[in-house]
């Protein structure tokens, strides 16, 4: 079952713009990770926020934790139409004996020149 | 530093045959970890290696399986194939545990196609 749950479920914006992206999942964490897909091809992973960590940022990518609330999000500032793809959040329950990860359904984004 | 390779690529099959795909993780990762994706059921973890040992297992029937080698490559078989097996099979691998763990490098994936 998924953990994560992405929204919105589809984002559409113009170049230049920022886009939000919103996750929440259910259970204790270790750790949650921002992971992008173009067209059906492999996963690329964006960045990864521990538990303990509430913010963390890398080029135009801005991640925040709330672990009371369960919740992630994912800023891409000013959006390029390179940008247009499938965001996932997946969320890591065992860090001893190695990581399983469970991903939510994904926002599809879309950037418009 | 080379990417984590699958193969094949693509790949059709008949209902009732088995299939097996092939995963070489990066340099130095030890861990690797295979994902079915399809519309419908979006990612699920199938199972995770670790030095040859399978760590984690996911919610699939017998009819999956996986294997790690000494060299860290790793198969995935799937015998007596369904047209539910289609999909696009991902194989991901990584290099630390805990505080080492920075995410995972994916593959491109292999298309599975159940005719």
């Amino acid at each position: 079952s998924q953990q994560g749950e992405e929204d919105p479920q589809a984002l559409s914006i113009q170049e230049g713009e920022n886009a939000t992206m919103n996750c929440s999942y259910k259970t204790s964490i270790n750790n949650l990770q921002w992971y992008r897909q173009n067209s059906g091809r492999g996963l690329v992973h964006l960045i990864l926020i521990r538990s303990n960590e509430r913010e963390k940022h890398s080029g135009r990518l801005r991640v925040t934790l709330d672990t009371s609330k369960k919740s992630s999000s994912l800023l891409i500032t000013a959006s390029r139409a390179a940008d247009t793809a499938s965001y996932f959040c997946a969320t890591a329950l065992n860090s001893n004996s190695g990581y399983a990860l469970n991903f939510g359904k994904g926002t599809s984004l879309l950037v418009t020149p | 530093k080379a990417g984590v390779t699958q193969t094949p690529r693509y790949l059709i099959k008949t209902r009732g045959q088995q299939v097996t795909l092939s995963c070489s993780p990066i340099s130095g990762h030890r861990s690797v970890s295979w994902y079915q994706q399809t519309p419908g059921q979006g990612l699920q973890f199938l199972f995770e290696y670790f030095s040859e040992t399978q760590r984690n297992k996911g919610n699939f029937p017998g009819r999956f399986s996986g294997r790690q080698f000494s060299n860290s490559r790793s198969e995935m078989n799937v015998s007596t194939l369904e047209l539910g097996d289609s999909a696009l099979y991902l194989c991901a691998s990584s290099s630390g545990l805990g505080l080492l763990f920075y995410g995972y490098t994916f593959g491109s994936g292999t298309r599975l196609t159940v005719v």
